[in-house]
């Protein structure tokens, strides 16, 4: 069983949509969640991160941690063609020093 | 401030011979870290340098993988001999030292082809 499992999709909704992605995880000593974009022949670029349970927001994207379920989402809202891209999952027990364990990421498609 | 830089971007070689990836951190940051995605997989964790020393190598699939940073500033990872299952991305990603509170920062990635 894989540490982090990620709908690879693909995902395609309207202009407009709001947009739903989301990982679950089996390793309890997972403290740090991110979200990273990866456009085509380029490295992942992180979008958020958050440490343990709760909400962020920036702009139009929210995370949101879930410990006790062991699940973590991602929301963009007013999705623009622009935000077509891999989404990836990450996740480590420390931000910075450890290494990163990856979903297989989803790649969602914004149709205008 | 430049960002993590690796070369070359595409690398198509031959099964049996050698290649080297090189990755420049984000100047500064000590902690450096070697990734790879094969096809239709995750992306996985190789390695962890912290300055010179390795720090965790527990994603080193095989010896034919040889992964160097001397002085502490790039890093090399080679692959000799060159297998049909080593294609894929390689990517590199970095941090400071004192990196508690700041998440990894990736390259480009190098696109690795084996013949």
């Amino acid at each position: 069983q894989k540490e982090v499992e990620q709908d690879p999709g693909p995902l395609s909704v309207p202009e407009g949509a709001i947009v739903s992605l989301n990982c679950t995880y089996s390793n309890s000593a997972f403290q740090y969640f991110m979200w990273y974009r990866q456009y085509s022949r380029k490295g992942p670029e992180l979008l958020m991160y958050t440490y343990s349970s709760g909400n962020k927001e920036d702009g139009r994207f929210t995370a949101q941690v879930d410990k006790s379920s062991k699940y973590i989402s991602l929301f963009i809202r007013d999705s623009q063609p622009s935000d077509s891209a891999t989404y990836l999952c990450a996740m480590s027990a420390d931000l910075g020093a450890q290494k990163l364990v990856f979903g297989q990421g989803t790649r969602l498609t914004i149709n205008p | 401030e430049a960002g993590v830089t690796q070369f070359p971007s595409h690398s198509v070689i031959e099964k049996g011979q050698t290649v080297t990836l090189r990755c420049d951190p984000i100047s500064g940051h000590d902690n450096l870290y070697w990734y790879r995605r094969v096809m239709g997989k995750e992306i996985k964790f190789l390695l962890h340098f912290v300055k010179e020393s390795k720090q965790d190598e527990s994603g080193m699939p095989n010896n034919r993988f040889l992964a160097e940073r001397t002085g502490g500033t790039y890093s090399t990872l080679k692959v000799q001999p060159a297998e049909l299952e080593d294609s894929g991305v390689y990517f590199c990603a970095s941090t400071e030292f004192w990196a508690t509170n700041q998440p990894q920062h990736f390259g480009d990635g190098t696109r690795l082809s084996i013949l």
